[in-house]
């Protein structure tokens, strides 16, 4: 059973850059895309991106100039970088396995493991 | 970008009662739809893929239908577990992957 944990500051700055860590124990990071999501106090989940274990990465248009998803394969962990943050990022922060395949003539993506999540403050 | 919107915002449902949650697309998104549960606290935990297959270790009180533009989860008896946030999540065109609002099951 694949594990995730994330990690980081708790509170970051407006105009920072917010930073995240994924470990993932229980099973390998390669042959799988990885996502970042999130979801601000008392709302709804709102897609950051993946990265790939090749390194290729996809994010969402609304956030796509301010972030980075990059891997460490040797250490088994994913980073979340988000720049110039301001309070509307204020939220619990998650990474999970996005389990993206076809069979069948049908094709998947989905989130089957999640971290605990992290909440992130943004405050001065 | 895809909108998800689902209905009603709050269900109260008695224990032991069944539980309709609907998740509407903006435009089709055939069977590419997703469920996942969540309660206080937690992260987000998938329950159906594809639209109706149960994810591992879903319990079969948990049905998913539809197809298009219109889904729905059905809790066919509620358990004391179940009271939570439901999200959908729509796969078929993306960037973005995109979620709705949610559903709120609570004790009636």
């Amino acid at each position: 059973q694949v594990q995730l944990q994330e990690s980081g500051p708790g509170l970051v700055k407006p105009s920072e850059t917010l930073s995240l860590t994924c470990s993932v124990s229980g099973g390998s990071i390669s042959s799988f895309y990885w996502s970042w999501i999130r979801q601000p106090p008392g709302k709804g989940l709102e897609w950051i991106g993946y990265i790939y274990y090749s390194g290729s990465t996809n994010y969402n248009p609304s956030l796509k100039t301010r972030v980075s998803i990059s891997l460490d394969t040797s250490k088994n962990q994913l980073s979340l970088k988000l720049s110039s943050v301001t309070a509307a990022d204020t939220a619990v922060y998650y990474c999970a396995r996005d389990r993206e395949y076809c069979s069948g003539g049908s094709c998947y993506k989905y989130f089957d493991s999640w971290g605990q999540g992290t909440l992130v403050t943004v405050s001065s | 970008e895809i909108v998800m919107t689902q209905s009603p915002a709050t269900l109260s449902v008695s224990p032991g009662e069944r539980a309709t949650l609907s998740c509407r697309a903006s435009q089709s998104v055939s069977s590419r739809l997703a469920w996942y549960q969540q309660k206080p606290g937690q992260a987000p935990r998938l329950l159906i893929y594809g639209a109706s297959t149960r994810a591992t270790g879903i319990p079969a009180r948990f049905s998913g239908s539809g197809s298009g533009t219109e889904f729905s989860l059905i809790i066919s008896s509620l358990q004391s577990e179940d009271f939570a946030v439901y999200y959908c999540q729509q796969y078929h065109d993306w960037p973005p992957l995109t979620f709705g609002g949610g559903t709120k099951v609570e004790i009636k």
